[in-house]
């Protein structure tokens, strides 16, 4: 049982590229989420989804675009990096009962 | 004043002592607890459950107050691996939002 995969582990990205994370869970958790955590700090909510095709904005949404086309997925994209985005970006799922599943994490460096 | 407040730390503590960390939380309509463990530059993994009558599980015990609004978390006979950061997430009644309230986190370290 995988629980929550994000891919890539590790991106280097140039100012204004674009780029998607994908995060793909195996338990049927309606909830997914992501959230940015940067050095010393804790975590800020950027997108989440409480079910297939629907999104909403978290804390820290400008800048990131997200799409739930699939209940298992939650894609998160990058439209022009900056730096400020620098940070570790976690996916997350889960259900109204249980605890967050997190992702290991996706460690992402805009130069 | 943050929705979900925790003293950062770092809690510097020997092996075998005895520590507690609190959350305290200002929406009274929360209703379900959590405390979680992150180790460095790793994601944040369950550590427990949080319930009314409080509970245990080995050397670790978690405790909800909802008069003063605060769950804390005690962990007994600290271990080397305990270091970490501990964060407490607070989910409220809203069927709509599906999120919930992390902690900033409680770094805990454990020296020999």
């Amino acid at each position: 049982n995988a629980g929550v995969t994000q891919t890539p582990k590790f991106r280097v990205l140039k100012t204004g590229q674009s780029m998607t994370l994908l995060c793909a869970q195996d338990m049927n958790h309606e909830y997914m989420y992501w959230y940015r955590q940067d050095p010393g700090m804790g975590l800020r909510l950027i997108h989440y989804s409480v079910g297939e095709g629907t999104t909403a904005k978290g804390e820290v949404p400008d800048g990131y675009n997200v799409s739930r086309l699939k209940k298992q997925n939650f894609l998160l994209g990058l439209e022009s990096a900056a730096p400020s985005q620098t940070s570790v970006y976690f996916c997350a799922s889960r259900t109204d009962v249980y605890g967050y599943t997190f992702g290991s994490g996706t460690r992402l460096t805009v130069v | 004043r943050k929705e979900v407040e925790q003293d950062p730390g770092p809690f510097n503590v020997p092996e075998g002592a005895t520590v507690a960390f609190n959350c305290t939380y200002s929406n009274s309509a929360s209703q379900s607890f959590f405390w979680y463990r992150q180790d460095c530059r790793k994601e944040p993994k369950l550590l427990m459950s949080v319930y009314s009558s409080g509970n245990e599980d080995g050397r670790f015990t978690a405790q909800l107050n909802r008069a003063s609004q605060y769950i804390s978390l005690l962990i007994r006979d600290s271990k080397l691996s305990d270091s970490a950061t501990y964060l407490c997430v607070v989910n409220k009644i809203d069927t709509n939002a599906g999120k919930s309230t992390f902690g900033d986190g409680t770094t805990l370290t454990v020296k020999p």
